[in-house]
């Protein structure tokens, strides 16, 4: 079965500094994977999407994430934070066990301080 | 990307009353999928939508209390029926893009009093 563990609920950078969101994911075939952004009261966005091209998966806004197969991971990195990139972050994983059926990590929650 | 759209943007509501969501997309998607947020947590898919068909829904989701319209390819309906205050949340509609990824609309933010 498809899941996604966020290693973290929270983190806490200030701006200029580099962000990462730790992403681990278990799947039994070759996943889709996903980062979506959801900013306070609106609705989600996709960042960015890995589906077996690319092992570094450039998207939106100057967000990139590496999928790592030996590690199981899609941690999503940043080089420098900006105050409008606190939000809601949300690791995804695609199940197409007949119907395309996303599977959404707890989320982690970036804060970003002056 | 398909832009999206729902109708009511919040509402607050009785509990045992019905809730309609309306969903519109401004292309032609063959699935449409209904998703719930609840107060500070992840995303949960309710059910898939396809055109012409039954909804399938998720294992703890039923169709009595959320039945699902597919009446057209770019249209749909989302009932929570007789309301709890366990019901409160965020409610969202998605379709597929031209891969795995889906869009999703704004979401309709439920309370239920």
């Amino acid at each position: 079965a498809q899941s996604v563990t966020q290693l973290d609920s929270h983190v806490s950078v200030s701006e200029g500094t580099p962000v990462l969101l730790r992403c681990n994911y278990s799947s039994s075939y070759s996943p889709s994977l996903f980062w979506y952004v959801q900013h306070p009261n609106k609705g989600l966005q996709l960042l960015l999407k890995y589906t077996s091209a690319a092992t570094l998966v450039k998207g939106i806004n100057g967000f990139e994430a590496e999928f790592k197969k030996s590690e199981t991971s899609f941690h999503l990195t940043k080089p420098s934070a900006h105050m409008s990139d606190a939000a809601e972050y949300f690791c995804v994983v695609s199940y197409s066990g007949g119907y395309n059926k996303l599977i959404f990590g707890a989320g982690t929650r970036l804060a970003v301080h002056p | 990307s398909a832009v999206i759209s729902q109708k009511p943007s919040r509402d607050i509501c009785q509990r045992g009353t019905s809730l309609t969501i309306q969903c519109q997309v401004d292309s032609q998607v063959t699935m449409m999928f209904w998703y719930r947020q609840q107060p500070g947590q992840s995303l949960t898919l309710i059910a898939t939508a396809n055109q012409g068909s039954e909804a399938t829904y998720e294992s703890g989701f039923v169709i009595d209390k959320f039945p699902i319209s597919r009446p057209n390819l770019t249209f749909s309906t989302l009932t929570v029926s007789n309301m709890s205050p366990e019901d409160s949340s965020i409610y969202l509609c998605s379709v597929q893009g031209q891969g795995d990824e889906q869009y999703f609309g704004p979401g309709t933010r439920l309370t239920v009093t």
